[in-house]
């Protein structure tokens, strides 16, 4: 049962434009949430996070977007750089789960130059 | 990068073998994890550890047995494996468990084959 969806598993982008990446899940009680960006051959990297007492968070290119009431996270890259290009996972936690990291299955990001 | 070392990096070995995945950690991390990631799922937990002899199940543990004898290594033992355990296996730590301000960093992964 998958707590955690990215119903995109790949997404295309000019160089330059915005990147949307979406999350969707289903615990409501899910109080924490991270987006993770992985290259081929390596283990997964954090990028940025956000608490379930915020709707947005912000760190440089990257804004991560959060809507409780749909239950939907977004990730958005602004300008879009050919680096950018890897698959991106969505993960949240919550304290009636153990606190264990759920993981989405996976967004894999082309900008193209 | 924090310092997470997996060993070995690629494996291959035939079915009703056992295999031991090791992972080294270096930053004094409480708390360390297995996951695997197969494709359609993600990233799901095998098992994960919050101290020196204390380990517990994820959502996907049947078949794995873990071990962690020192705050550094954390150990991975599939009994006896099956095709079904093909799969990149990833080791990960962190200070905290399930908090944003303390996220899981990732080593590089071993690549698992049963044939």
């Amino acid at each position: 049962d998958q707590q955690v969806k990215q119903n995109s598993p790949s997404l295309s982008v000019q160089e330059g434009r915005i990147s949307i990446l979406n999350c969707d899940y289903t615990n409501s009680m899910f109080d924490y949430f991270l987006w993770y960006k992985k290259y081929p051959a390596e283990g997964p990297t954090f990028l940025i996070s956000i608490s379930s007492i915020k709707d947005k968070n912000e760190d440089g290119r990257f804004t991560v977007f959060l809507n409780k009431s749909a239950k939907h996270l977004s990730l958005h890259i602004v300008p879009s750089q050919p680096g950018d290009s890897a698959v991106y996972f969505c993960a949240a936690s919550a304290w009636n789960t153990g606190n264990q990291f759920y993981f989405g299955t996976g967004t894999s990001l082309t900008v193209i130059p | 990068d924090a310092g997470i070392t997996q060993s070995p990096r690629h494996k291959v070995t035939e079915t009703g073998t056992p295999v031991t995945l090791r992972c080294h950690q270096t930053e004094n991390h409480r708390y360390m994890y297995w996951y695997r990631q197969d494709p359609g799922h993600g990233l799901r937990l095998i098992h994960y550890s919050y101290g020196v002899k204390d380990t517990d199940k994820g959502e996907v543990s049947d078949g794995y047995s873990v071990s962690r004898s020192k705050t550094e290594d954390f150990l991975l033992t599939l009994e006896s494996a099956t095709s079904s355990q093909t799969s990149v296996y990833f080791c990960a730590i962190s200070q905290e468990r399930g908090r944003g301000n303390s996220p899981l960093h990732f080593g590089n992964g071993t690549r698992l084959t049963v044939t």
